[in-house]
């Protein structure tokens, strides 16, 4: 069964660092790699999707990785802004039944301090 | 842009009622999601759709049913709600489920079940 696991679970930095959350899975046969982004009390906003070919992907001042064999994905952030802050989510999309679903990790809450 | 939206923010219910949770998305989407999302448990899977009048149990359906007799709808029914249904509710829709299709959610439903 996929466990998805995100440390750390709360992270705050102040304002221009760089920095990177850390995702964690058992089973290395998935189809891709989801990045999200949650705003307190909102849905969840897709911002960096891997496929299971892939290393990685960039938009902006995001760039995630993938390293399959070693069950892993980061989300570099470059340069963060206090509009940053929210909870990061991965997900991993497992094939089931008819079509496939994602399994969450339970998320980092990031504050970018002014 | 695709929109998914969801028919209420906030719901406050007595224990014991029947509860309806409408998800509407407008861009012609096969599949569509219904999770929960707790703190400590991040998301997971209730029900979900690829057609319309086809249903798959997800991870946690009990004392859940859902009912899809359009596309571009996706109903959560809560037969008689319980307390330890409240909780955050997220809708998603995706176009087919394959390994570059993301899942687009919407703004969610917060329930309270007294």
């Amino acid at each position: 069964k996929q466990e998805v696991t995100q440390i750390p679970a709360a992270l705050s930095v102040p304002e221009g660092e760089n920095l990177v959350l850390n995702c964690s899975f058992t089973d290395s046969a998935i189809y891709n790699l989801q990045w999200f982004r949650q705003d307190p009390g909102k849905g969840l906003t897709s911002l960096l999707l891997i496929q299971s070919s892939q290393r990685e992907q960039t938009s902006g001042r995001l760039n995630a990785s993938l390293d399959k064999s070693s069950g892993r994905s980061t989300l570099y952030i470059a340069a963060s802004q206090p509009g940053d802050s929210a909870t990061y989510l991965c997900a991993i999309m497992n094939y089931g039944g008819a079509t496939n679903k994602l399994i969450f990790g339970t998320g980092t809450l990031l504050a970018v301090q002014p | 842009d695709v929109k998914v939206t969801q028919s209420s923010r906030y719901l406050v219910k007595r224990t014991g009622e029947k509860v309806f949770l409408e998800c509407v998305q407008d861009m012609d989407h096969e599949n569509m999601f219904w999770y929960r999302q707790d703190p400590g448990l991040g998301l997971r899977l209730i029900y979900f759709s690829y057609d319309v009048k086809m249903k798959e149990k997800g991870d946690i359906p009990e004392g859940y049913s859902v009912s899809r007799e359009k596309k571009e709808r996706f109903s959560l029914i809560l037969e008689s709600a319980s307390t330890n249904q409240t909780s955050m509710y997220l809708c998603a829709s995706s176009l087919r489920g394959v390994s570059t299709d993301t899942q687009y959610f919407g703004p969610g439903t917060r329930l309270t079940v007294l």
